[in-house]
């Protein structure tokens, strides 16, 4: 069975900094891993995604996410936080072949401080 | 290019009674999948839908149940409410298996008092 752990419910910085948004996941084979964010009342949209390829992965609006198969870890990256990046933030991990099912962490709630 | 669209956007329903919901996946889309959000459980996958057949289900109890239409539209119907139905559901389409991110819609608001 897959799952994905966010191990921080939420998490606060400073406008202009740096934010991390830490994913660790379990599943057997090779993973595919998305980030996806929720805005108040709304669905889910897609970030970004690791297939194949190079580790270092790079999404919509700014947001990066580092693939680590050693440590079995995707955390969402972005150099410089925007008060508007404020939201809900889930990892998830993809089925393999011949299904879609995606397994999703419990969300980490981003709060970007002006 | 129109996005993934669910009707109605809310619902408030009776314990007991069934409700149907409807995603339209985006043009080309063959694969649906449903998703219930609650804020103690999270995302939870329902069951996925491929070219009419369902592919893959979640641990719910029979009272959820689905279908696809030829042309990739879904419903999920779920009937004999209880108030523990209350969630948003969410339906999420993508071109092909696995590999490819899948694209969600605003979500359809349920609640049964």
């Amino acid at each position: 069975a897959q799952s994905v752990a966010q191990p921080e419910d939420q998490v606060n910085v400073a406008e202009g900094n740096p934010l991390t948004v830490k994913c660790t996941y379990s599943v057997s084979g090779n993973p595919y891993l998305f980030w996806y964010v929720q805005y108040p009342n709304r669905g889910l949209q897609f970030l970004l995604k690791y297939i194949t390829g190079d580790n270092l992965v790079k999404g919509s609006y700014g947001f990066e996410a580092e693939f680590n198969k050693s440590q079995t870890s995707f955390h969402l990256k972005k150099p410089s936080a925007l008060v508007s990046d404020s939201a809900l933030y889930f990892c998830a991990v993809g089925s393999g072949a011949g299904s879609y099912q995606l397994t999703f962490g419990k969300g980490t709630k981003l709060s970007v401080i002006p | 290019k129109a996005g993934v669209t669910q009707t109605p956007r809310y619902l408030i329903k009776t314990r007991g009674q069934q409700v149907t919901l409807s995603c339209s996946p985006i043009s080309g889309h063959r694969s649906v999948s449903w998703y219930q959000q609650t804020p103690g459980q999270g995302l939870q996958f329902l069951f996925e839908y491929f070219s009419e057949t369902q592919r893959n289900k979640g641990n719910f109890p029979g009272r959820f149940s689905g279908r696809q239409f030829s042309n990739s539209r879904s419903e999920m119907n779920v009937s004999t409410l209880e108030l523990g139905d209350s969630a948003l559901y969410l339906c999420a389409s993508s071109f092909q298996s696995s590999g490819t991110e899948a694209f969600f819609g605003q979500g359809t608001r349920l609640t049964v008092v």
